[in-house]
Formats: structure tokens, sequence, C-alpha cells
């Protein structure tokens, strides 16, 4: 399995644009996981699905974001309007149905917005 | 919302043992300890993790009080390659991983 896939790996764009970042978790695995890290609040966990249903939302800063898991094999996360205080970098995970195995993150990607 | 405390920062001599502590005082008995590290920007990378008992793999050892109150990552050898940002969790039956601060460990040659 090549791991889970996040696209793109660099985004910029302008402030107001609708921005949507995409992860492939590894197959089989039942819970994705986004995630946002900045220096000044480090690894925030936002919002996380089991078997594509949302779990928990309740890191989700407000209404222009949002998160969807369409099938066990694709998420989005999506910001719209977009602002500049949403420059970040953006992790997905993925893990088994289980709380003692371990989660696999993606390489991120690297959000700028102007 | 972290359930771990770790010391900001650490250095330690390459070759020698990093040992790196965490508090997690508020655990409960079906939460497992986990330890991540980052390295530079990547995703963070699975280390090791226990319930009760000690644990060795490939990468490190952890250690955990009788009490579960507290953690101790160990790695053995440390190298420059190891330098990172080294983040405790605990994870409850809801698969809730929430990350705290960390520990950025800084190998010395």
């Amino acid at each position: 399995d090549a791991g889970v896939i996040q696209s793109p790996r660099h985004e910029v764009t302008e402030m107001g644009q609708e921005v949507t970042l995409r992860c492939k978790p590894i197959s089989g695995h039942d819970y994705l996981f986004w995630y946002r890290q900045t220096m000044m609040r480090g690894l925030e966990l936002l919002i996380y699905f089991n078997n594509n249903v949302p779990i928990d939302d309740s890191g989700m800063p407000e209404d222009r974001f949002s998160a969807k898991m369409p099938n066990a094999s694709f998420s989005t996360l999506k910001i719209q309007p977009s602002e500049p205080r949403d420059s970040a970098v953006y992790f997905c995970a993925s893990s088994f149905n289980a709380w003692n195995t371990e989660a696999f993150f993606g390489q991120g990607t690297r959000l700028t917005v102007v | 919302d972290a359930k771990t405390t770790q010391p900001t920062s650490m250095d330690c001599a390459e070759g020698r043992a990093a040992n790196l502590p965490c508090n997690h005082s508020t655990i409960s008995g079906n939460e497992y300890v986990y330890w991540y590290r980052q390295i530079h920007s990547q995703g963070p990378q699975y280390i090791i993790h226990g319930l009760k008992n000690n644990e060795t793999n490939e990468m490190a050892s952890l250690i955990i009080t009788e009490d579960r109150k507290s953690s101790t990552l160990i790695l053995p050898h440390a190298t420059l390659r190891d330098t990172a940002v080294y983040y405790c969790i605990v994870k409850d039956n809801n698969n809730d991983m929430r990350f705290g601060a960390g520990t950025r460990l800084t190998v010395k040659p």
C-alpha cells in the first residue's frame, strides 16, 4: 500500500476562494482523521470519521470548514471562503477500527492563503 | 484538550540514550499510551504504544509506571536523525487522538 495519500502537496490561493483538500486513506482502514498544524496552535484535531460517518467535528474551527467522506477510500476537507489565517499544514491520517492500533499519516498539504 | 504534559525541549548526545518523559495523571483504565514523532515538516510517525506493560520494538522502549500516571520513551542509541518533536498521547476506545505540544528533542554530535 502506498500509505495515506494527500493532494495537493502545496496550495496557494487568494483570500475568498474555495479550497478543497483531498485524502485517500490506507485500504481497509475504518478511521480517518483530519488535522491542522500551525506554529501557534500546534497539531489540532479537526474532525474524524468512523466507517465514513463523522464522529467528532468539535475541532472544526467554524462554518467555513466542512469535511466529507463519501466512501471508504476518499475524503475531502473544504474551506469556503478561505482566509489568510487558514494558512497551515493540513494532515490526514487513517487507522483500523481499534484503539490499540496506530494511525498512519499522510505527507500533508501546505496551504497558503494570500 | 491534550491529556498529557511533556517538557518543551530536551537535548541528547549522539550515541547516548534519550529518555523522554510524559505525564498522564488522568489516564483511565482502558486508555493506551502512544508515542509519535514528527521530523521537520513531515507527517507524524508512529513509534510505540502500550497499556500497562513495558514495550520494546526496533525503534524504542516504552516504560509505563505501575500507576500508569506517567511513562518514558527511551531511544537507546540516539542518532542525529532522531532529532524531532516527540508526542505522547493517550487514546481511548473512541479512537480520539489529540496531540499536545510535544517535546523537541535535539540530538547533538
